[in-house]
Parts: structure tokens; C-alpha cells; sequence
């Protein structure tokens, strides 16, 4: 069964330091979201692209996170720099065209000490 | 007032017994509703989605109340393995995004 993949599973940085995180979509899927999740609550979408294109990143904190899916395939949420509280798990998830059900990575869990 | 809100519980409770919560949500114009699985410390995913007509998937029952702009789900002959957090997800504004509740966390016991 096809998966959506995430690099690296687990991040310790220090506040100020610049961090990156990489997602690989379902084969197939044009629809990418990144997601941040903190503890005890629901996931919060910070951008979503349909291929290469954003369609949403309403929510995603410009100053400090950037996210890009140049080839409209594989997708770099990168945060610099960053602070203590985007400690969180950072998941990634794609659907395919023309359907809501979204298929979530593993995540990537970040600390910032 | 949030999008989605849910009980976050926990419910515990024993095993074989029934186990039920709901889900409210805002818009009442929503079309899309789901139940995500979420094991701690991993990614959600997808129990089931939920129709308008109720649907059911082996002991998961899920109801849709649209007059109350509520959904539910129900687990039956509770199982070690149904311990996790249940999020209800909504397509709020029916734009292919979804707003995920904070979760119902269910206990089941021995």
C-alpha cells in the first residue's frame, strides 16, 4: 500500500537555528497539506498546494516558515528561525484529485530547545 | 466558537462494553464529515467517513445530525485495540480543507 513519506521522524534543534522538513505525497496525488499538530489538540493545516501551486497557507506563520513543491511532486517545509514554541509534530498529507480523504504521513516531531 | 469541537473524554472503558461521543461542528452548510484514528504519538488515520444516512463499518457506527449540526460514532464490543484518539473532521466550508477537532480520547481496559 502506497505512503506518504517523511524525513526526518524526529528533530531536536536549538531556538534560532534553521530547520527543514521533506514530505514524498502518494504517487498520484496533486493535493499536498502540511500540517502542524500540538499536543492534546487536532492537527492545524499550515499550507496546502495543489501541484507546485499554494492554494492555502493562510495559517502558516510567513516571517519564520516558507514551504515550496517546486516539481509539484516532493514538498520542504523549512522554519528559521526557530522559536520554543514550534516544538510540535509536523505531519504531511496528500489526496488524490478530486477526493477530500487525506492520507497523513508519520511526521516529523520537532523540539526546540 | 471553533469549527469542530469534541468531548476530549477520556472514556474508559471496559472491554465488550459500548462507547459513544459527538462531534459538533459550525457551519451548517458543511457536506463532508470523517472519523480519523489517531495512535499516540503517530498520524491520523481514516476510521471511516460519515453519510447522511448513518453508515456502519463492522462495530463503528457513524450518525449524522444535521438539524443539531452534530455527528457521533459509536464502537461496540469494545476492544483492547479501539484505545486511541478518535478526531472528528469536518470539510467546513466545503473547499476540500479540513478542520480537525481535538479528539475524543477512549480508554479500554481489561
Amino acid at each position: 500500500e502506497a505512503e506518504v513519506a517523511q524525513s526526518p521522524r524526529y528533530k531536536i534543534t536549538e531556538k534560532s537555528q534553521a530547520v527543514a522538513f521533506w514530505c514524498d505525497p502518494i504517487s498520484g496525488h496533486a493535493t499536498l497539506y502540511w500540517y502542524r499538530q500540538i499536543l492534546g489538540q487536532g492537527p492545524e493545516l499550515l499550507v496546502q498546494f495543489q501541484d507546485e501551486s499554494v492554494v492555502d497557507d493562510s495559517q502558516l506563520p510567513k516571517d519564520r516558515f516558507s514551504a515550496e513543491r517546486l516539481k509539484g511532486v516532493d514538498s520542504t517545509l523549512k522554519i528559521q528561525p526557530a522559536e520554543l514554541g514550534d516544538s510540535a509534530m509536523y505531519l504531511c498529507a496528500s489526496s488524490p484529485p478530486g477526493r477530500e480523504t487525506q492520507y497523513f504521513g508519520p511526521g516529523t516531531r520537532l523540539l526546540v530547545l | 466558537r471553533k469549527e469542530v469541537e469534541q468531548d476530549p473524554g477520556p472514556f474508559n472503558v471496559p472491554e465488550g462494553a459500548t462507547v459513544a461521543f459527538n462531534c459538533t461542528y459550525s457551519n451548517s452548510a458543511s457536506q463532508s464529515f470523517f472519523w480519523y484514528r489517531q495512535d499516540c504519538r503517530k498520524e491520523p488515520k481514516l476510521l471511516m467517513s460519515v453519510y447522511s444516512s448513518g453508515n456502519e463499518d463492522g462495530r463503528f457506527t457513524a450518525q449524522l445530525n444535521r438539524a443539531s449540526q452534530y455527528i457521533s460514532l459509536l464502537i461496540r464490543d469494545s476492544k483492547l485495540s479501539d484505545s486511541a484518539t478518535y478526531l472528528c473532521v469536518v470539510n467546513v466550508r466545503n473547499d476540500y480543507k479540513l478542520s480537525f477537532g481535538a479528539g475524543t480520547t477512549v480508554t479500554v481496559r481489561a
